[in-house]
């Protein structure tokens, strides 16, 4: 079952404006990750926050967790027609090192 | 290789056939990941291997999916007596797997049509 739903589904912008996507989790967590898919192929790792960090930052990228509300954010700052893609987080639980991915949010950034 | 590597990348096949699919991990990866992707939809857990061993094989939809892992290196999911819902993409990924999971890098999947 998935542990992970992103928020929204779908996400329309224009190129230089933010992109805010959410992800929500159902049990406690180890770490949460970011990951990005062209195409309906391989993924790409974004970026990992662990479960005692609240926020990250990589280039335009920044990530929020909030383990109280077991909710993280991905925001991209002045997108580009090339962060077309879906996004996914993935969580990590307990012991085992099993990363479990959510249901992913298309990003469509309008040139 | 440099990063991993599933073959083949394109699989057409009957229903009622059995299929194989390779994965071959970055060199030093000791885990292993298969995970399923049916079109428009999220990624689905089958099978995740720690050097050649599979401490968690719930994500297999049925009997009709085994992998196995072999030489702590490169890794085979088979799928018996196809059905028209195995029709998917089947993508791999590998990482270093000391502790904490961490990154993990994928493959560029192996796509599969059950006709």
């Amino acid at each position: 079952s998935q542990q992970g739903e992103e928020d929204p589904q779908a996400l329309s912008i224009q190129e230089g404006e933010n992109a805010t996507m959410n992800c929500s989790y159902k049990t406690s967590i180890n770490n949460l990750q970011w990951y990005r898919q062209n195409s309906g192929r391989g993924l790409v790792h974004l970026i990992l926050i662990r479960s005692n960090e609240r926020e990250k930052h990589s280039g335009r990228l920044r990530v929020t967790l909030d383990t109280s509300k077991k909710s993280s954010s991905l925001l991209i700052t002045a997108s580009r027609a090339a962060d077309t893609a879906s996004y996914f987080c993935a969580t990590e639980t307990g012991a085992t090192n099993k990363l479990i991915f959510g249901t992913g949010t298309l990003l469509a950034v309008q040139p | 290789g440099a990063g991993v590597s599933q073959s083949p990348s394109n699989k057409v096949t009957e229903k009622g056939k059995d299929v194989e699919l390779r994965c071959d991990p970055i060199s030093g990866h000791t885990a292993l990941y298969w995970y399923r992707q049916r079109l428009g939809q999220g990624l689905e857990f089958l099978i995740y291997f720690q050097g050649n061993s599979a401490p968690d094989k719930s994500g297999l939809p049925s009997d009709r999916f085994s992998a196995e892992r072999t030489g702590e290196s490169v890794s085979t999911l088979t799928i018996q007596r196809t059905q028209q819902e195995d029709s998917a993409v089947y993508l791999c990924a590998s990482s270093l797997g000391w502790g904490l999971t961490g990154e993990l890098f994928f493959g560029e999947g192996s796509r599969l049509t059950v006709l």
